[in-house]
């Protein structure tokens, strides 16, 4: 029983690098999202998606970049890193938007 | 503009006594509230939630109370244990909006012996 899946746990980049956190679900959940937390702040969505091929912005989008191509996969790809992209990143999935969110064990990204 | 408030950064609670933690709202179209549990290096787990039709929803220790006209929800947990010790996050939603969770800033519960 996987859940939700994240890699990798740690990461440090150098600023103007980029790499992609990559993320999986088993449940065959429709909707998945990526979240951010800064110290002392509570969850930012990123984005979101509602079914392969789908995707929208959430709250804080700028600097990210996701793809939906299959239901279980839902990669976030930073593409210039920037020192205030330093934050722990969460990936979750529910079936239905409605529903309780499960979520991955977190990815921590530093970008010195 | 901080739509979901948890003003209580922390709490400490002996064990065996009640936890309450608190959480105000200023968007008054949220019409659907959980909470979430948070362990030190896991992603947060899914606890308790309420639908604004009702003001009060119960799970075994864990108890969610909703005052809709003060626009303010707690979390009772009766009787505290150790392993509550973790970051408690509420969250809300509004109609339409489903998939847009709205996370408070979250409280950090510690139940001591």
């Amino acid at each position: 029983n996987a859940g939700v899946t994240q890699t990798p746990k740690f990461r440090i980049l150098k600023i103007g690098q980029s790499m992609t956190l990559q993320c999986t679900q088993d449940m065959n959940h429709n909707y998945m999202y990526w979240y951010r937390q800064d110290p002392g702040m509570g969850l930012k969505l990123i984005y979101y998606s509602v079914g392969a091929g789908i995707t929208d912005k959430g709250e804080v989008p700028n600097g990210y970049n996701v793809s939906r191509s299959t239901t279980e996969d839902f990669p976030l790809r930073l593409e210039l890193a920037a020192p205030s992209q330093t934050s722990v990143y969460f990936c979750a999935s529910n079936a239905q938007g409605n529903e309780k969110l499960f979520f991955g064990s977190g990815t921590q990204l530093s970008v010195l | 503009d901080q739509q979901v408030k948890q003003n209580s950064p922390s709490l400490s609670v002996q064990e065996g006594r009640i936890s309450i933690l608190n959480c105000d709202y200023t968007n008054s179209m949220f019409d659907y509230f959980l909470w979430y549990k948070k362990y030190p290096a896991e992603g947060p787990t899914f606890l308790i939630s309420i639908s604004s039709i009702k003001d009060k929803n119960e799970d075994g220790r864990f108890t969610v109370f909703l005052n809709k006209s003060a626009k303010h929800l707690s979390l009772h947990i009766v009787p505290s244990q150790p392993g509550d010790s973790a970051v408690y996050f509420c969250a809300a939603s509004a109609p339409g909006n489903t998939d847009k969770l709205i996370f408070g800033t979250g409280t950090r519960l510690q139940v001591f012996p």
